[in-house]
C-alpha cells in the first residue's frame, strides 16, 4: 500500500523562527496536498501541488514538490503563534485507482512566544 | 465552515455497544470519506463512498460498516465497541468542483468506557 512518511513528528520553535516539515513517499505521486489542523479542530485544506518541481507560496508559507514527485516540503518563515497546529501531507499515487487522500502522520508545530 | 456537517459532536458509550455517526457532505459533493484519528495518530482512512456506492476500503474493522444514502448523507456504524475504538472520527467530502481537496467536518469524538 501507499507509504508516506512525514518528519519531524514534533517541532518546537520560538516565535519568529522558521519551520519546515517534509513528506516522503515510497512511490511516485500524482499530486500532493497539505492540510492544517489546529488543536481541537479539523483538517483544513491548504494547497495542492501537481507538477514536478512546483513551488507555491501563501504569504509566509512555501510549498515545494520534488522533481521526482516523491517528496514535498512545507516551509514557514518567521513563525507566529497562529501557526500552531499539525500539518499533514496527503498523497495520491500515480498508479491511479480511486482518489483517496492518504495522510501522513503529521508534524505538530509548537510555537513559543 | 467547511460545509460538512457531522453529528453528534461527542459520544460516550459503553463497551459492547453500537453507535451510528452521521455525515452530511457539502452540497454537490459526491464523494464521502471516513477517517479515524486516535491520540497522536494521523488520519487513518476507513472507507469511501461515491454517489451511493462503496468505492474503496481502508483499514476498516469488520465491526464497522458504512453506507451512503440517495441524498448523499452517510452513516458510519460501529458495533461491539472496544476501549480502543475511542477516537475522533472525521467525515470528509469532495468532488463538487472536480477538484480533489477534501473538506472535513468537525468530527465526532467517541469515547468508549
Amino acid at each position: 500500500g501507499q507509504q508516506v512518511m512525514q518528519i519531524p513528528q514534533y517541532q518546537h520553535v520560538q516565535e519568529g523562527e522558521d519551520f519546515t516539515t517534509y513528506c516522503n513517499s515510497s512511490t511516485t505521486l500524482s499530486n500532493i496536498q497539505w492540510y492544517k489542523q489546529r488543536p481541537g479542530g479539523h483538517p483544513v485544506f491548504l494547497i495542492q501541488l501537481v507538477k514536478s518541481g512546483e513551488v507555491k507560496k501563501q504569504k509566509r508559507l512555501t510549498f515545494q514538490f520534488g522533481e521526482a514527485k516523491k517528496n514535498s516540503s512545507l516551509h514557514i518563515t518567521a513563525t507566529q503563534t497562529t501557526d500552531v497546529g499539525t500539518y499533514f501531507c496527503a498523497v495520491h499515487p500515480l498508479s491511479g485507482g480511486s482518489y483517496i487522500p492518504t495522510f501522513g502522520r503529521g508534524t505538530s508545530l509548537i510555537v513559543h512566544p | 465552515d467547511s460545509g460538512v456537517t457531522q453529528t453528534p459532536k461527542h459520544l460516550i458509550t459503553a463497551t459492547g455497544q453500537r453507535v451510528t455517526l452521521r455525515c452530511s457532505p457539502r452540497s454537490g459533493d459526491l464523494s464521502v470519506y471516513w477517517y479515524q484519528q486516535s491520540l497522536d495518530q494521523g488520519l487513518q482512512f476507513l472507507i469511501q463512498y461515491y454517489n451511493g456506492e462503496e468505492r474503496a476500503k481502508g483499514n476498516i474493522l469488520e465491526r464497522f460498516s458504512a453506507q451512503q444514502f440517495p441524498d448523499l448523507h452517510s452513516e458510519l456504524n460501529l458495533s461491539s465497541l472496544e476501549l480502543g475504538d475511542s477516537a475522533l472520527y472525521f467525515c470528509a467530502s469532495s468532488g463538487r468542483t472536480g477538484n480533489t481537496e477534501a473538506f472535513f467536518g468537525q468530527g465526532t469524538r467517541l469515547t468508549v468506557v
